[in-house]
């Protein structure tokens, strides 16, 4: 079954600091995987995207995430928090006959 | 560019009503979702269109019927509500195939 796990429910970390959110997912064919973020009392806004290529990918505000098949693993990463990244993240697979699956999300929590 | 609206934005039903939320698309997008979303437990998908004149259910999709009204529009209806469909609504579109979901910006209801 396809399926998204996102082990950290919360995350703290100081401003400034590096931050690193994880995603693993369980999917039958080759996944499209996606990281949104939602800000409190918004939509989500899509942060990035990867469909193939460069297992590498950039999103917006300085956000990148890395694809590992032999993990199942596309976590999203930053090299330096800015209180203003304070948020909830979720990671999806999709779209599966023409399903999204979203994990559970992960609250970031920035201290100043 | 509005993208997807969501209306409306904030509803207290008392249990036994019934009310529709409206979602409409500006982008001429061909795939639209219905998601709800509690804490802890991410999106999860109540029903989907997949194109105009279809529509097919999600994972939760007991308590809600949809209409796909036309390209633009993906109504959810509640015939009897019930406490446990206090939740925040979400609703998504996609162009189809290798694409993100755009979301709006959310329905917070609360049922008495």
């Amino acid at each position: 079954a396809q399926s998204v796990t996102q082990p950290d429910i919360h995350i703290t970390v100081s401003e400034g600091a590096s931050l690193e959110l994880r995603c693993n997912y369980s999917y039958g064919a080759t996944p499209y995987l996606f990281w949104y973020v939602q800000s409190p009392g918004q939509g989500l806004q899509l942060l990035l995207k990867y469909f193939s290529g460069d297992t590498l990918v950039q999103g917006i505000k300085g956000f990148e995430a890395e694809f590992k098949r032999s993990q199942s693993s596309f976590n999203l990463r930053k090299p330096s928090v800015h209180w203003s990244d304070a948020a909830e993240y979720f990671c999806a697979v999709g779209p599966g006959t023409y399903k999204y699956i979203f994990g559970t999300g992960t609250r970031l929590k920035v201290l100043a | 560019n509005a993208g997807v609206t969501q209306t409306p934005k904030f509803q207290v039903l008392k249990t036994g009503q019934s009310m529709t939320l409206q979602c409409a698309q500006d982008m001429n997008h061909n795939s639209m979702y219905w998601y709800r979303q509690d804490p802890g437990m991410g999106l999860r998908l109540i029903y989907y269109s997949a194109s105009e004149g279809t529509t097919d259910k999600g994972e939760v999709p007991n308590g809600y019927n949809v209409s796909r009204l036309n390209k633009r529009e993906f109504s959810l209806r509640l015939e009897s509500a019930a406490p446990s469909q206090t939740s925040v609504y979400f609703c998504a579109s996609t162009l189809g195939g290798k694409t993100e979901a755009f979301f709006g910006q959310g329905t917070r209801l609360t049922v008495v």
